[in-house]
């Protein structure tokens, strides 16, 4: 599995844009990068993936750079309620047996303040 | 609309009770997980049914026993736990295992303490 390095964690303002980094160098050619958050005591909230090009929906916008080694997360307006833990996650591709291995690194959280 | 229905929400259980956790789905997803979550730390993959075959186990001790009865519903047998087997119990599930861009949806999960 390709593996991620996030920032432990980060601050925002309310209102701002929240740009959370996330490296994966040794990403191959066929994984997607995953961008999912765990509100406290909640289940992991899926948030955006892409391949290869930048993406974006009513959650968030994903920039993935040209190398694929990294990628951007972006909350346009981050509010209160955009405290969380964020997992920037590789899936792993053409698994023997079937399944996905959706293996969550230590993840960024991300304090909104006023 | 993406729902994975987890009961119970809170479980409370001896060392020497039998319990289950349950967890439903009507996405029509054909791959669903059981992952376990310590406090401050990320979950973890326990088990993986893709197509109501367990396809994935985690190394996962005996005393859980995972059953897919039917594509919408998963259970998780708890039997002889111990105190450190406490924790948050995720479900997920995914349209079709092994495949890449296929999202896994979680549900809230079931927080169990073993007293």
């Amino acid at each position: 599995d390709a593996k991620t390095t996030q920032p432990p964690s980060m601050d925002c303002a309310e209102g701002r844009a929240a740009n959370l980094p996330c490296n994966h160098s040794t990403i191959s050619g066929n994984e997607y990068v995953y961008w999912y958050r765990q509100i406290h005591s909640q289940g992991p909230q899926y948030i955006i993936h892409g391949l290869k090009n930048n993406e974006t929906n009513e959650m968030a916008s994903l920039i993935i750079t040209e190398d694929r080694k990294s990628s951007t997360l972006i909350l346009p307006h981050a509010t209160l309620r955009d405290t969380a833990v964020y997992y920037c996650i590789v899936r792993v591709a053409g698994l023997t047996g079937g399944g996905n291995k959706l293996t969550f690194g230590t993840g960024t959280q991300l304090k909104v303040e006023l | 609309d993406t729902e994975v229905t987890q009961t119970p929400k809170h479980l409370v259980m001896g060392m020497t009770n039998k319990k289950s956790l349950k967890c439903e789905q009507h996405m029509g997803h054909r791959a669903m997980y059981w992952y376990k979550q310590k406090a401050k730390k990320p979950p973890e993959l326990m088990f993986v049914y893709s197509y109501e075959k367990l396809s994935i186990n985690e190394s996962v001790p005996s005393r859980f026993s995972p059953e897919c009865p039917n594509s919408s519903l998963l259970n998780l047998h708890l039997h002889a736990l111990q105190p450190e087997d406490s924790a948050l119990y995720l479900c997920a599930s995914s349209p079709r295992a092994g495949t890449t861009g296929n999202t896994i949806y979680f549900g809230e999960g079931s927080w169990l303490t073993v007293v």
